[in-house]
């Protein structure tokens, strides 16, 4: 069984505040991949990264960074500089790896992410 | 990526009614996959298609039943729902090409059960 944990249900920053967002994890396979998306109020998940179980290298891709930590299962991501358009839900995912075909994704349950003015 | 387009995005029914949800992806992919996002719990699977057969059922109620004509297309037949079925539907895509892929997501349809 696989689980996803996101234990900060909403965050509220002011702008240009850096923000983390925490994701902890629970998987039995020894390959899998994680995700993060993000879902502004239209509803539609955009996809903000994937990252195997086998590189655990840290990736920054302009304000967004993402760390990631077998020993923890954690795998967090950070904004820099928060800007009022980051303003979302945040969802981090798993799925198996390995096993070839097309698995679903766990889902956390999300974070709210309120960026003031 | 806004390749994958969902149809209706809302849609309000009596528990009585029969309507579909349709979801349509232009980006080549060969699994499909429909979500359901409920206020009080976390995005949950509900079907996988790959390469048009049904490779995943997450124990859905036979109220909701999914169509997967060709690789493009995707349906969710609804028939006498019931209003704790009120949620987002998302409809999700990947390339599948035997490994783990990212998908690729719809707007959702909002759908409400009166």
């Amino acid at each position: 069984a696989q689980k996803v944990t996101q234990a900060q249900t909403e965050i509220s920053v002011v702008e240009k505040e850096d923000v983390t967002l925490d994701c902890v994890y629970e998987t039995r396979d020894t390959t899998y991949y994680l995700f993060w998306y993000k879902q502004p109020p239209s509803g539609e998940l955009v996809f903000l990264i994937r990252r195997n179980s086998f590189d655990e290298q840290n990736e920054i891709s302009g304000r967004y960074s993402w760390n990631f930590q077998k020993s923890t299962s954690s795998f967090n991501f950070t904004i820099t500089a928060s800007q009022v358009v980051d303003s979302a839900v945040y969802f981090c995912a798993l799925t198996p790896g390995g096993r070839g075909g097309a698995d679903g994704l766990t889902f956390g349950k999300g974070t709210h992410l309120i960026i003031q003015p | 990526e806004t390749g994958v387009t969902q149809t209706p995005r809302h849609l309000v029914m009596g528990m009585t009614n029969k309507k579909s949800l349709k979801c349509e992806q232009h980006l080549g992919h060969n699994a499909m996959y429909w979500y359901k996002q409920s206020a009080k719990k976390p995005l949950e699977l509900m079907f996988v298609y790959n390469f048009k057969e049904q490779t995943e059922n997450n124990s859905v109620p036979s109220r909701f039943s999914p169509e997967c004509p060709n690789s493009s297309h995707l349906f969710l037949h609804l028939h006498t729902l019931q209003p704790e079925d009120s949620a987002l539907y998302l409809c999700a895509s990947s390339p599948d090409s035997g490994g783990v892929e990212t998908q690729y997501f719809g707007p959702g349809t909002r759908l409400l059960v009166l």
